[in-house]
């Protein structure tokens, strides 16, 4: 049983640029819900997504994007890239939007430094 | 007020003893709540959820749910050093769209 994945790992940017990072979810789940974890804090919600759209939104501005594909796997996208853009990006799959049981299951995080 | 609340830690417990992790939410309408372990550099890993009040054990944890008091336990018994880690609190919302909301974490140290 497939879990969640992400990709890259580690990724290296510098002050203004653009940034990709990817998820697939866990076999079977359809919700994706991307988060931001600073040094020494809990995950923040930036956003999640539910066929195709994003149904929810944290307070994250309009730099922060994603998108969600049919097979999925989503991307979260990050434009003018902050020095506090710096953290661990984390995505997080469940099963519909339904229910008190919809446990989220996480991946492994891409770890974002921007210098 | 922040939305979920833990106390940062450290919380340092004997190897074999019982350690108690607390949170306090501030939305009644949260539905569910769960606990995640997660090791430095490493991502969160479910533990447990309970959505009734009362206790809900599996294996050495137990999570308590008391609503009207609006807090959140989960009890660690004969904590191993393995254990250590730190340990988020988040509260569920479904209804339509999916609100996580995660506490800051409570850094747990059991010791040898």
């Amino acid at each position: 049983d497939a879990g969640v994945t992400q990709s890259p790992t580690h990724l290296i940017k510098t002050r203004g640029q653009q940034v990709t990072l990817r998820c697939s979810p866990k076999s079977g789940h359809d919700t994706v819900s991307w988060y931001q974890q600073a040094l020494g804090q809990g995950p923040q919600f930036i956003f999640q997504y539910y066929e195709e759209e994003e149904r929810q939104r944290g307070n994250f501005p309009d730099r922060f994007s994603g998108h969600q594909f049919p097979n999925y796997s989503s991307e979260l996208n990050v434009n003018a890239l902050l020095l506090g853009d710096s953290a661990l990006y984390l995505c997080a799959s469940s099963l519909g939007l339904a229910g008190v049981h919809n446990e989220q299951f996480f991946g492994p995080g891409t770890r974002l430094t921007v210098l | 007020q922040k939305e979920v609340e833990q106390n940062s830690g450290p919380l340092s417990v004997p190897e074999g003893a019982i350690a108690s992790l607390n949170c306090t939410y501030s939305d009644r309408g949260s539905q569910s709540f769960f606990w995640y372990r997660q090791y430095s550099g490493k991502s969160p890993e479910l533990i447990m959820f309970i959505y009734s009040n009362g206790d809900k054990e599996d294996g050495r944890f137990t999570a308590q749910l008391n609503k009207a008091s609006q807090y959140v336990s989960l009890l660690i018994r004969d904590s191993q050093p393995s254990d250590s880690a730190t340990y988020l609190c988040a509260a569920f919302y479904s209804g339509g769209y999916q609100k996580v909301t995660f506490g800051i974490g409570t850094k747990l140290q059991v010791i040898p």
